[in-house]
């Protein structure tokens, strides 16, 4: 089955700094690759997706990309604000999806 | 349109119960999928449900199982809860089955002692 690793596991960053956030995973079959974020105590929300046959998407601060060669893809956010501060998860599939172990991403101030 | 629902928010049972969990997708989202989310294997996936039918099962044993209705509300069955079982129980619905956005609902809080 599929196998999904995400780093790192913990990320601090300053505020208006980047953060990137990369995952592999193992099913060269897994054709869509979406983000989620959770903040504490709230469900887990759909930031922004990618399928196999786009490289690259963006949506105002946020950016994913996707290399099916080397089977990884990453998010990046930029000008990072304290309301970023949350866990992010990663995940692939193609009928079902498999995630990412998460990353808590902390924005100081 | 309304958010996916699910109900209860929080459940406490003691072990060797049984515990069902009920979720409702957003209006027309036809597929529900369900995953158990702890602090140490982060969201596992348990099973999805399209149309009435089983699609996809995880790698969880037959004390968990699910069923979907016509309405596509789905409800999940643990039978002989275990103290492991405690977590977060997080159904997300889609618009189809396969590789499509996937919406989740606020999760069923399950503590077993």
């Amino acid at each position: 089955g599929e196998n999904v690793e995400q780093h790192p596991s913990t990320l601090s960053v300053q505020e208006g700094d980047s953060a990137v956030i990369k995952c592999t995973y193992s099913d060269s079959a897994s054709n869509y690759f979406p983000w989620y974020k959770q903040e504490l105590g709230k469900r887990p929300q759909l930031i922004i997706d990618i399928r196999s046959n786009v490289g690259e998407k963006k949506d105002q601060r946020i950016a994913v990309t996707l290399n099916k060669t080397a089977k990884h893809f990453s998010l990046h956010i930029t000008e990072t604000q304290p309301e970023d501060s949350a866990v992010y998860f990663c995940a692939a599939g193609n009928e079902k999806l498999t995630f990412g172990t998460g990353t808590r991403l902390t924005i100081i101030p | 349109k309304a958010g996916v629902t699910q109900t209860p928010r929080y459940l406490i049972k003691t072990r060797g119960q049984q515990v069902t969990l009920s979720c409702s997708p957003i209006s027309g989202h036809r597929s529900v999928s369900w995953y158990q989310q702890t602090p140490g294997q982060g969201l596992q996936f348990l099973f999805e449900y399209f149309s009435e039918t089983q699609r996809n099962k995880g790698n969880f044993p037959g004390r968990f199982s699910g069923r979907q209705f016509s309405n596509s509300r789905s409800e999940m069955n643990v039978s002989t809860l275990e103290l492991g079982d405690s977590a977060l129980y997080l159904c997300a619905s889609s618009l189809e089955d396969g590789p499509y956005e996937q919406y989740f609902g606020p999760g069923t809080r399950l503590t077993v002692t």
